[in-house]
C-alpha cells in the first residue's frame, strides 16, 4: 500500500492565485515529511520539511506546509503561485525506522503544477 | 548548501554493455546515498541504499547483480547498469545525507539513461 498520496496528478493555477498541492500519508508513529520540487531536466530539489513543532512551517520560495495529524495531511500552500513555479511537486515521507540515521524516504506520485500568466 | 554532482547527466548506450553512474557529494562527507529510478510521470522509486564500505541495501524486486552499487568512499558512491536493455531506460537520481542529520537529503541532478 502506498504511503504518500498526491490525490491530484495535475495542478493549474493563474499566477497570482493561491497554490495549494495536497498531500495525505499513511504511516504510523510521528513522521517526517517533506516537500521536494523537480524542475524540468533537473534534479530534486527540497523545500521544506516537517520534523516536530509548529504544524506550519515554512520553505524556500514562498512555499509553506501545514501539518495536521488528525487528517494524516501535509500540503504544500503558496499565497500567490509565480510563473516560475511551475514544475513537479513530490511529497515524501521518512518511515519510522529503528536506526536513526535511515534516511529512507518514501515519494508520492507528484503533482505538476503549472502557473498560466 | 551541500551539492551532490551526478554524472554522466545523460547516457546514450547499445544494448548488452554497461554502463557506469556516479554520485558525489562536494562538500560533505555521505556515509549513506540512496539510488531512485524514476519513469515518466511517475514517482521516484529507492532502488538501493548504499553505505561507505559495506554491501548495499537493495529494496525489493531489484536486481543486486544487475544493478552495481559501490561506496567506496564518503564522498563517492556508484551506481553500474550492466548488460543494459532498453528496459532499463529510466531516469536514476542519487541523493545523499549529511552525516550528523536526519532531516534532510541532497539530490544530485539526475542521469537520463537511454538504451538502444
Amino acid at each position: 500500500a502506498q504511503s504518500v498520496a498526491q490525490p491530484e496528478d495535475q495542478v493549474n493555477v493563474a499566477e497570482g492565485n493561491p497554490l495549494t498541492v495536497k498531500c495525505t500519508y499513511s504511516v504510523s508513529g510521528n513522521p517526517y515529511l517533506f516537500w521536494y520540487v523537480q524542475y524540468p531536466n533537473r534534479g530534486l530539489q527540497f523545500l521544506l520539511k516537517y520534523i516536530t513543532g509548529d504544524n506550519l512551517v515554512k520553505g524556500s520560495y514562498g512555499f509553506e506546509a501545514e501539518f495536521n495529524k488528525s487528517q494524516t495531511s501535509f500540503h504544500l500552500k503558496k499565497p500567490s503561485a509565480l510563473v516560475s513555479d511551475s514544475a513537479l511537486y513530490f511529497c515524501a515521507v521518512r518511515f519510522p525506522f529503528p536506526r536513526s540515521n535511515d534516511y529512507k524516504l518514501s515519494f508520492g506520485a507528484g503533482t505538476t503544477v503549472t502557473v498560466r500568466a | 548548501g551541500a551539492v551532490v554532482s551526478q554524472h554522466p547527466s545523460w547516457v546514450i548506450c547499445k544494448s548488452g554493455t554497461s554502463v557506469k553512474i556516479e554520485c558525489r557529494s562536494l562538500d560533505f562527507q555521505a556515509t549513506t546515498m540512496f539510488w531512485y529510478r524514476q519513469f515518466p510521470k511517475q514517482s521516484l522509486m529507492l532502488m538501493a541504499t548504499s553505505n561507505e564500505g559495506s554491501k548495499a541495501t537493495y529494496e525489493q524486486g531489484v536486481e543486486k547483480d544487475k544493478f552495481l552499487i559501490n561506496h567506496a568512499s564518503l564522498t563517492l558512491s556508484t551506481l553500474t547498469v550492466t548488460s543494459a536493455h532498453p528496459e532499463d531506460s529510466s531516469f536514476y537520481i542519487c541523493s545523499a545525507s549529511l552525516v550528523g542529520t536526519n532531516e534532510k537529503l541532497f539530490f544530485g541532478s539526475g542521469t537520463q539513461l537511454s538504451v538502444l
